[in-house]
């Protein structure tokens, strides 16, 4: 069985200051990975996904994140985060063999304080 | 202009009442799918559909019925509702059925009474 662990259930941090959220990822098969935000009331909104090649892929709003196949991890890094930031971020994966099923982690509430 | 549009919005009832969540998507998407997210904001997909065929049939109580008149809409009926299926509803699309990003609805928060 796949599962996705999100190692932080929240992380304060302030204004201007570089921020990672973690994710770990354990499948008996090869995954595509996906960053989600949710913003309060919204639905998700993808930041950034990994699919194949360069293991450092950027997304939206300055995100970015880095695929570690050795270590199954996929963190999400921002080197300098903006109060708007502040929201719930979800990690997921999906198995080659299993299209379109997203396994998501527990999520990471960001709180940016100024 | 909105992407994957969800109706309604919110949904206050009784246990025991059968009610219906829409989802409509204008993104010209093969696939849609329905999410369900806990009070602890935990997602878990329910199901899915490429072309208005059922693909993704995950553990669901059967008085979960999705159905998908055309591709671009996918509605949940849910029948003798009960406590624990108070939640948020998500509903999301995506181009095809593997390795699409998927886009969200902006949910439906369900409540039993």
């Amino acid at each position: 069985a796949q599962s996705v662990t999100q190692l932080d259930s929240q992380v304060p941090v302030f204004e201007e200051a570089p921020v990672e959220l973690r994710c770990n990822y354990s499948s008996s098969v090869s995954v595509y990975l996906f960053w989600y935000v949710q913003y309060p009331n919204q639905g998700l909104q993808l930041l950034l996904k990994y699919l194949s090649g360069s293991t450092l892929v950027k997304g939206i709003n300055g995100f970015e994140a880095e695929f570690n196949k050795s270590q199954t991890s996929f963190h999400l890094r921002k080197p300098s985060v903006h109060i708007s930031d502040t929201a719930e971020y979800f990690c997921a994966v999906e198995r080659y063999n299993q299209g379109g099923k997203l396994i998501f982690g527990q999520g990471t509430e960001l709180s940016v304080k100024p | 202009d909105t992407a994957v549009s969800q109706t309604p919005k919110y949904l206050v009832t009784q246990m025991g009442n059968d009610k219906s969540i829409k989802c409509e998507q204008n993104l010209g998407h093969d696939t849609m799918y329905w999410y369900k997210q806990d009070s602890k904001k935990f997602l878990k997909i329910m199901f899915s559909y490429n072309n208005k065929e059922l693909i993704i049939n995950e553990t669901v109580p059967n008085r979960f019925s999705p159905k998908s008149p055309d591709k671009a809409h996918l509605n949940l009926h849910i029948n003798s509702l009960e406590l624990g299926d108070s939640a948020v509803y998500f509903c999301a699309s995506s181009q095809e059925s593997f390795n699409q990003p998927q886009h969200f609805g902006d949910g439906t928060r369900l409540s039993i009474l």
